[in-house]
């Protein structure tokens, strides 16, 4: 299978915590995202990637949330202290750099913080 | 404002019938639409790009209207497979630091 990959899927963990997500793109792509879903609302945008560089971080993004893309291939998302409200669904994404639009999402990480 | 707002819905209409979801950008800088597709516990799914013209893709028709800030997707003959949610993107920022918004999407069932 040559789609976006997601480690692990699901993620249970107590509040405080810190954890770590994995997103394999699909190997041709330069260009990689990560994203934050909530029920009954859209993707809302974290950060992205083009090759190792991080280009863009959004607001949403506080100090306690990492994100790292060491050689342009696999990328991680740390969030360290885990509050109630980080609990909803990590999406990561892949696109070529020309076609920032098409892109091609993995199935998510569910993470539930109790 | 919402940056890009749609109509949450939801819709059910019987299969056959035609139906219309509306979208709408606050960033007049904007420069490319699309429509996604999300089925239920699953991720999205790129369903078509938008252009200025119109573009059809089988029952499939996206609009594009700059001047008002407003997209529109209309399905044909729906088919029970349509059943979804619909995610008005817009991608937002100057070339070379883009990122796309996501609506929060519009419930569709269609009913047999």
């Amino acid at each position: 299978d040559t789609g976006v990959s997601q480690d692990p899927r699901h993620k249970i963990t107590k509040r405080g915590q810190n954890v770590t997500f994995r997103c394999d793109p699909i190997s041709e792509h330069n260009r990689l995202y990560w994203y934050r879903q909530t029920l009954g609302q859209g993707p809302e945008f974290l950060t992205y990637f083009q090759n190792e560089a991080q280009l863009e971080k959004s607001r949403l993004l506080s100090d306690r949330f990492s994100a790292e893309r060491p050689k342009g291939s696999f990328s991680t998302l740390e969030i360290q202290r885990t509050e109630q409200g980080d609990s909803a669904m990590y999406l990561c994404a892949s696109s070529f750099f020309w076609a920032p639009g098409e892109q091609y999402f993995g199935p998510g990480t569910r993470l539930t913080v109790t | 404002r919402k940056e890009v707002e749609q109509d949450p819905g939801p819709f059910n209409v019987p299969e056959g019938a035609t139906v219309a979801f509306n979208c709408t950008y606050s960033n007049s800088a904007s420069q490319s639409f699309f429509w996604y597709r999300q089925d239920c516990r699953k991720e999205p799914k790129l369903l078509m790009s938008v252009y200025s013209s119109g573009n059809e893709d089988g029952r499939f028709t996206a609009q594009l209207n700059r001047a008002s800030q407003y997209i529109s997707l209309l399905i044909r003959d729906s088919k029970l497979s349509d059943s979804a949610t619909y995610l008005c993107v817009v991608n937002w920022g100057i070339q070379g630091a883009q990122k796309l918004v996501f609506g929060q999407g519009t419930r569709l069932t269609i009913n047999p």
